[in-house]
């Protein structure tokens, strides 16, 4: 079945360092990918979004690209903020579903 | 975007109890979905609900345990029933956001309600 794959955290870094967190997935047919965050004590936040490969999502300095060829659709920031401080979903919704799957979560710690 | 509230946010129950969970959306939408969130985990998928009929539940989740209410467009209802200490979790209902992915899919979650069962 469908699953999706995240580094495991926490990831600690200091503000403004470059952040990736990576995710890979296993699918049939082409899945449209997602990061979603979740803030402490909140629900989850669409982040960014990707539909087919090589499109890329981008939204609050964050972007992923749509990688078909290694299965990946990593996170990426140039320079965080404490604020950033979140846990972050990798997710996949495959064609003609509606069915989410969720990695299993990445928290970030950003030290001002 | 949709907008959802979720209530309560929180909330502290008696094992054995039950405890129902809402979600008002402020725009009509075909399906609602309820996950559940364990401790330090990711979101597992309880069930899918449309209104109209009754709740499709994943494998792993019964009617008895996790009854749905969907008596209209923009609201739902989970009940967890018959409450144990395993069953605290974050509780969040989520729709489809077609508005702002532009006709690809994407998801709106409530706020989540934060169960702790004693």
């Amino acid at each position: 079945g469908d699953s999706v794959t995240q580094m495991e955290g926490p990831v600690t870094l200091s503000e403004e360092a470059f952040l990736t967190i990576n995710c890979t997935y296993t699918a049939t047919g082409y899945p449209s990918l997602f990061w979603y965050v979740q803030y402490p004590g909140e629900g989850l936040q669409l982040l960014l979004k990707a539909t087919k490969a090589d499109d890329k999502g981008s939204n609050k300095g964050f972007e992923a690209t749509y990688r078909k060829e290694t299965t990946s659709f990593h996170l990426e920031k140039g320079s965080v903020q404490v604020s950033d401080s979140a846990v972050y979903f990798c997710a996949l919704t495959n064609t003609g579903g509606f069915k989410t799957i969720f990695g299993a979560g990445t928290r970030l710690f950003v030290k001002a | 975007s949709a907008v959802i509230s979720q209530k309560p946010s929180r909330d502290i129950c008696q094992r054995g109890t039950s405890l129902t969970i809402q979600c008002q959306v402020d725009s009509q939408v075909t399906m609602m979905f309820w996950y559940r969130q364990q401790p330090g985990q990711s979101l597992t998928l309880i069930a899918t609900a449309n209104q109209g009929s009754e709740a499709t539940y994943e494998s792993g989740f019964v009617i008895d345990k996790f009854p749905i209410s969907r008596p209209n467009l923009t609201f739902s209802t989970l009940t967890v029933s018959n409450m144990s200490p395993e069953d605290s979790s974050i509780y969040l209902c989520s729709v489809e956001d077609r508005g702002r992915v532009s006709g690809s899919y994407g998801y709106t979650f409530g706020s989540g309600t934060r169960l702790t069962v004693v």
